[in-house]
Parts: C-alpha cells; sequence; structure tokens
C-alpha cells in the first residue's frame, strides 16, 4: 500500500546536537511538505518542495533546512537544535489532477531538545 | 489568502450523543475543503473533503460535513458519537491562489464521556 513514512517518530536530544528528521513516500508524489505543530496549535507549513531540487520555505520561518535530491525523500535538518525547536514535525505528500487533489500525512517525528 | 477558523477549542459529548465541530473559512471563491482527524501521537488521517456539487458530503466513520457557501462554513457531523472518536479534528482549505497549499485551522479537541 502506497505511503508516506517519518522516522523516527520519537525523539529526545540534547541542545545543540544536529538532526535529520526523516520522510519518505512510495507514491511518486512531486509535491511535498513538513508542518509544524505545536500541542493543541494549528499545523504550520515551515517548508515544502514541488520536485527534485525544489524547495521553498513555508508560512511559518522555521530555523530548519530541507532537501530533496529524490522524489521519494525530503528530509529536514536542524544544524543546532534547542529547547525552542521541541514540536511535533509532519511531512505530507500530495497530488493533483482533474480528477484528484488529495494530501497524505506522515505519522510524524515528535521531537524534544532538552 | 485564506484562512481557516474553528470556533471550539474543545468539546465534550456523551457516548451515542450527536457531534458538531464548526469551521469557518475566509477566502474569495468556493476553496477546496477538508476534515482531518489526529489521534493523539499520530499523523492525520483525512475523514472527507468538499471540492464542488453536493454541498452534503459523506465521509468515512460515519462522518459527514455541510457546505454551506452563505456562511463561509464547513460544518462536520456525526449523528452518534463512539468513544474511538476522542481526538482532535482539524478544518483545512486548499486554493488554487495559493498554489493549492493546504491552510489548517487551530484544532477542536473531542471528549467522549460514557
Amino acid at each position: 500500500e502506497a505511503d508516506i513514512y517519518q522516522t523516527p517518530r520519537y525523539l529526545v536530544i540534547g541542545t545543540g546536537k544536529k538532526i535529520t528528521l526523516e520522510c519518505s513516500q512510495t507514491m511518486g508524489h512531486d509535491k511535498m511538505y513538513w508542518y509544524q505543530q505545536d500541542p493543541g496549535m494549528e499545523l504550520h507549513l515551515i517548508h515544502y518542495s514541488y520536485g527534485v531540487n525544489s524547495t521553498e520555505k513555508g508560512d511559518l520561518s522555521s530555523e530548519s533546512t530541507v532537501s530533496r535530491i529524490r522524489t521519494e525523500h525530503f528530509p529536514l535538518t536542524l544544524e543546532s537544535a534547542r529547547p525552542s525547536h521541541t514540536s511535533q514535525y509532519l511531512c505530507a505528500s500530495s497530488e493533483f489532477n482533474r480528477d484528484y487533489y488529495g494530501y497524505t500525512f506522515g505519522s510524524g517525528t515528535r521531537l524534544t531538545v532538552v | 489568502a485564506q484562512s481557516v477558523t474553528q470556533p471550539d477549542i474543545h468539546i465534550t459529548v456523551s457516548e451515542g450523543a450527536s457531534l458538531e465541530l464548526r469551521c469557518n473559512y475566509s477566502y474569495g471563491a468556493t476553496p477546496y475543503l477538508f476534515w482531518y482527524v489526529q489521534s493523539p501521537g499520530q499523523g492525520l488521517q483525512l475523514l472527507l473533503k468538499y471540492f464542488s456539487g453536493d454541498t452534503l458530503v459523506q465521509g468515512i466513520k460515519g462522518f459527514e460535513a455541510e457546505f454551506k457557501r452563505s456562511q463561509s462554513s464547513f460544518n462536520l457531523r456525526k449523528p452518534s458519537v463512539h468513544w474511538s472518536d476522542a481526538a482532535e479534528y482539524f478544518c483545512a482549505v486548499g486554493a488554487p491562489v495559493n498554489d493549492y497549499k493546504l491552510s489548517f485551522g487551530a484544532g477542536t479537541t473531542v471528549t467522549v464521556r460514557a
């Protein structure tokens, strides 16, 4: 079954560490997204990509960076984690055509920076 | 730009009772509207979506939603709530002007009491 996978599910890490959150999808979707979600809050778009070698910043400013070297892979990196980065990060991919418009979300990575 | 408002932060409902979650959007034309559900520690699962046509849409898990253009609303309903419906519910809107990127409401947390 086509799906979108995020690893790790949970991560507790010390301040100043470099981390990479992984996101992979098997659907061949060109468009991929990273959302940040604080507890009890709405999801904010922090990065998106419309294809290989395409990355853009989203509506919410983030110190993280992303890359898109392969269609199926869209990792998010924090060079130096801080407690303010503690949040849940959700990855998604989407497809749009005349007959279909939909998103698929991963299960998320809950990041805690101590 | 599009935006979404979910006026109710938290709703408590008895098992077997009906449920209605409110969603209002702001957009100049008819946007694409979605309802997602998120269980604790999980990603987002699509309940239903509206693009055009019949303004009453049926979704999974017995949910339905009604699009009312005059009220800029897309309220979610379920006639009889089950304990497993306890979760957080997000309304989202996408539109061509924003290249179909989703904007989310702040979410409504639903608690089901026995």
